[in-house]
């Protein structure tokens, strides 16, 4: 089954753009999917099959996949963004969930 | 709107067994495939089963060996996980999730809506 790799964390200031990678072997032909989970939350799906965004996500987060690197890009960040983040596949008939990455607005 | 709501989590001794439930409500349940996923204290998600439309199409992850099972009633659109031979390391948050797409053949393998999760603690 997939591996997927994700930063422990990244840090980014308030108003500038975030970018998180997800990388795993073989992922290119899988669609990648992205959730954000507050402390104290269940997750919510932020980005869906690689680049759609689920209604009431802001326009500021978008979702790219090349190759065996999915990333996710989160704009004009803001304090509630800071949060953990997860990617994950479905496929070769394993769910996988990337050890997650905590987002730090400085 | 869309309603999952999970119970059934205690406080059980290594070796106990546990039930755990997820009432569903907002969407027409059978028309979904539905998860479950759980979170070790302070640690990531992890994945543990699916389960189709009806019972007829179930996958677990391979880390299970068999002790959990994911069963659902959709005259009571209940979602179940039978949890048996607890451990230890089965502490956690215990969450149920619906797939997006409603009315396929195929899971989708998208958890667009979870519930708010529920805890169980494996301690003796």
């Amino acid at each position: 089954s997939y591996v997927l790799t994700q930063p422990p964390s990244v840090s980014v200031a308030p108003g500038q753009t975030a970018r998180i990678t997800c990388g795993g072997n073989n992922i290119g032909s899988e669609s990648v999917h992205w959730y954000q989970q507050r402390p104290g939350q269940a997750p919510v799906l932020v980005i869906y099959e690689d680049i759609d965004r689920p209604s009431g996500i802001p326009e500021r987060f978008s979702g790219s996949h090349s190759g065996n690197t999915a990333t996710l890009t989160i704009s004009r960040v803001e304090s509630g963004d800071e949060a953990d983040y997860y990617c994950q596949v479905w496929g070769g008939g394993h769910v996988v969930f990337g050890g997650g990455t905590k987002l730090i607005v400085l | 709107q869309v309603q999952l709501v999970e119970s059934g989590g205690t406080l059980v001794k290594p070796g106990g067994s546990l039930r755990l439930s997820c009432a569903a409500s907002g969407f027409t349940f059978s028309d979904y495939y539905m998860s479950w996923i759980r979170q070790s204290p302070g640690k990531g998600l992890e994945w543990l089963a699916y389960i189709g439309r009806s019972d007829s199409a179930v996958l677990y992850a391979d880390s299970l060996k068999g002790r959990f099972t994911i069963s659902r009633d959709n005259s009571k659109n209940t979602l179940f996980l039978q949890m048996n031979s607890l451990r230890v390391e089965d502490t956690a948050t215990y969450y149920c999730a619906r797939d997006k797409y409603q009315g396929v053949i195929a899971f989708g393998g998208v958890h667009s809506h979870w519930g708010q999760g529920t805890l169980v603690t494996v301690s003796s």
